[in-house]
């Protein structure tokens, strides 16, 4: 079945430093690729998405490439900000599925200032 | 313009009790997903419905759970028999048509449910 990894959580950072947050995924045709967001006492949202391979989604100066060879889309910052605090979760829909999402188990960022 | 809306946001009820959770999806929307976020399991899908077609309850975790949606607007879930398993924050999600996997879908507030 269809599948998604996250990298073991929390992690904390302070502000300015380097994020990478590791997906990978399982899934049988040609997923589309998506992170979402949760900020504290929010809802969750779309951060970014990308719908074939080599396709680079991008948002608020976050960045993640599909990458069909890894079956991977790891999530980067440069320099991330306090308000990047959220709890981060990657998710795929699969060719067939009725564009369910099947989500991996998220993880906290905490920024430091 | 309004998002997906859910009511109640909170809700406490006692073990064997039947609860109705209401979403209210973007309107236009021909697409609607419920999802359960819990501490055990992560996000889990449970029931998608689109236009007039026969809904997917592939991810319904028992029979005591069940979903409608008229008039192809706001849908209700339904728990019968509350345990307290069932705890857990249930996530009403819309989309313009859920026929295309590169659909994004907008995600309700919640609601959070307390099986005592």
């Amino acid at each position: 079945g269809n599948s998604v990894t996250q990298m073991e959580g929390p992690v904390t950072l302070s502000e300015e430093a380097f994020l990478t947050i590791n997906c990978t995924y399982t899934a049988t045709g040609y997923p589309s690729l998506f992170w979402y967001v949760q900020y504290p006492g929010e809802g969750l949202q779309l951060l970014l998405k990308a719908t074939k391979a080599d396709d680079k989604g991008s948002n608020k100066g976050f960045e993640a490439t599909y990458r069909k060879e890894t079956t991977s889309f790891h999530l980067e910052k440069g320099s991330v900000q306090v308000s990047d605090s959220a709890v981060y979760f990657c998710a795929l829909t699969a060719t067939g599925a009725n564009s369910k999402l099947t989500f991996g188990k998220g993880i906290t960022l905490s920024v430091r200032p | 313009g309004a998002g997906v809306s859910q009511s109640p946001s909170n809700k406490v009820t006692e073990k064997g009790k039947d609860v109705e959770l209401r979403c209210d999806p973007i309107s236009g929307h021909t697409a609607l997903y419920w999802y359960r976020q819990s501490l055990g399991q992560g996000l889990e899908f449970l029931i998608y419905f689109q236009g007039n077609s026969a809904p997917d309850k592939s991810g319904l975790p028992s029979d005591r759970f069940s979903a409608e949606r008229t008039g192809g607007s706001v849908s209700t879930l339904t728990i019968q028999r509350t345990q307290q398993e069932d705890s857990a924050v249930y996530l009403c999600a819309s989309s313009s048509s859920g026929r295309a996997e590169s659909d994004t879908q907008y995600f309700g507030p919640g609601t959070r449910l307390t099986v005592l």
